[in-house]
């Protein structure tokens, strides 16, 4: 019954890789997220999409392709990877964009040799 | 660029004593606050928010004080539990878009 769920929780790859992330969520939102978080803890929002329409994109390298097949999934395409992805990746969500808390996932590890 | 910051990094408690975390924003459009708890290997989880037509909103064993004269929010934990160990986030937000900006964190010790 968990609200907002990624897999994996954790990605071992090589530099130049392609990889996906994927997240779900059975709240019954319309608006998702990801952020990222680097080692220092530092949480930022990467993406945001409302209904399947993106509404945020903060200056993220194109390598980075989010895609949302439905209101419930928010998957995260990352091409050829790079040493500086290196990071924790979470999904979130919430009922709209009126602001409000977003329940989190509990994050995807993900380190690049 | 605007930011959210916070003032101590670590903070370490006594357990049984009450615990202030602070955190100073610098847009004075923001108009929703929110507090959450990371916990070691889990996502942030929420505690309290409160919106910038309060200045005070108390929820269980937790309060958040706003003050928007000097752009400052705090967390006080009441009663601090050897549960309530912690990374803590402030965010703020401001209109629709529900874009959230966070602070850096600050590290929660309870000492038994």
């Amino acid at each position: 019954d968990t609200a907002v769920s990624q897999t994996p929780k954790y990605l071992v790859t090589q530099m130049g890789n392609d990889k996906s992330i994927k997240c779900e969520q059975n709240l019954g939102h319309d608006t998702m997220y990801w952020y990222k978080q680097d080692s220092k803890k530092f949480l930022k929002i990467m993406f945001s999409y409302n209904n399947k329409e993106l509404i945020i994109n903060e200056t993220v390298p194109n390598r980075f392709s989010p895609k949302s097949p439905d209101k419930a999934h928010l998957n995260l395409h990352i091409n050829s990877l790079e040493l500086g992805d290196s990071a924790v990746y979470f999904c979130a969500s919430s009922q709209n964009l009126v602001p409000q808390p977003q329940h989190f996932g509990d994050g995807t590890r993900l380190s690049i040799l | 660029g605007e930011s959210v910051g916070l003032h101590l990094p670590t903070l370490s408690v006594q357990e049984g004593d009450n615990s202030i975390i602070n955190c100073a924003y610098s847009n004075s459009a923001s108009d929703y606050f929110i507090w959450y708890k990371q916990e070691s290997g889990k996502g942030p989880q929420f505690i309290i928010d409160i919106r910038s037509n309060m200045d005070k909103r108390q929820g269980q064993r937790v309060t958040v004080l706003l003050n928007k004269t000097v752009k400052h929010l705090s967390l006080q934990i009441a009663a601090t539990q050897p549960g309530d160990s912690a990374v803590y986030f402030c965010a703020e937000t401001q209109a629709a878009g529900n874009k959230l900006t966070f602070g850096g964190g600050t590290r929660v010790l309870v000492k038994p």
